[in-house]
């Protein structure tokens, strides 16, 4: 079974810091995709940055970074220049491509708290 | 326009109590779901509907019943709500059953008193 491992319950950062959360997965699929849902106090779940597992690139979306490694099983969400706009809970999610399953695991979130 | 919406966004009901929580997306997707947040903010897939069809239906109680009446509505109707129900429900969607992103929406706060 799939599962989605974030070991950081709670981070903060300075404001215009960066910061890095971590997130690591379990799975024997060779195709899949990766996501970073930002979740502020509104409830609404936003997507941050996706990945796909086939391309080496890692994504960027503005002063949203990704370091993924496919080996390791590892994607790592790097925010640069940190906003206070950006305190928020943080997922970690995985998806297979495969007709296996259809459906979105995620981690159990990281909180991140921005510091003026 | 919101994309996927759903309705209410709050709902304080007492045990015992039959509820409905409407979701519809103007997306076009073929796929939608249902999600549970608990209180410790776990997310956990609840169904999963392609094309009106139903796809996963994990290990919910049968108190909890989907329905898609057409592939941009999904709905959640829950019977004899209990104390445990307490949680923030959510619907999304996605473009097929392979597609990438889901498209939330803003979330469903049960509060069984």
């Amino acid at each position: 079974a799939q599962t989605v491992t974030q070991s950081q319950p709670e981070m903060s950062v300075q404001e215009a810091e960066t910061v890095t959360l971590s997130c690591t997965y379990d799975t024997s699929e060779s195709d899949y995709y990766l996501f970073w849902y930002k979740q502020p106090p509104s409830r609404q779940m936003i997507l941050v940055i996706r990945q796909e597992a086939y391309k080496q690139q890692n994504a960027t979306e503005n002063r949203f970074s990704v370091n993924f490694q496919k080996a390791a099983k590892s994607f790592s969400l790097k925010i640069s220049d940190s906003q206070l706009g950006d305190a928020a809970m943080y997922f970690c999610a995985y998806r297979t491509i495969s007709n296996t399953g259809n459906q979105f695991y995620f981690g159990t979130g990281t909180s991140l708290t921005v510091i003026p | 326009d919101t994309a996927v919406s759903q309705t209410p966004k709050y709902l304080v009901t007492q045990m015992g109590n039959d509820k409905s929580i409407k979701c519809e997306q103007n997306l076009g997707h073929d796929t939608m779901y249902w999600y549970k947040q608990d209180s410790k903010k776990f997310l956990k897939i609840m169904f999963s509907y392609n094309n009106k069809e139903l796809i996963i239906n994990e290990t919910v109680p049968n108190r909890f019943s989907p329905k898609s009446p057409d592939k941009a509505h999904l709905n959640l109707h829950i019977n004899s709500l209990e104390l445990g129900d307490s949680a923030v429900y959510f619907c999304a969607s996605s473009q097929s059953m392979w597609g990438s992103e889901a498209f939330f929406g803003q979330g469903t706060r049960l509060t069984v008193v």
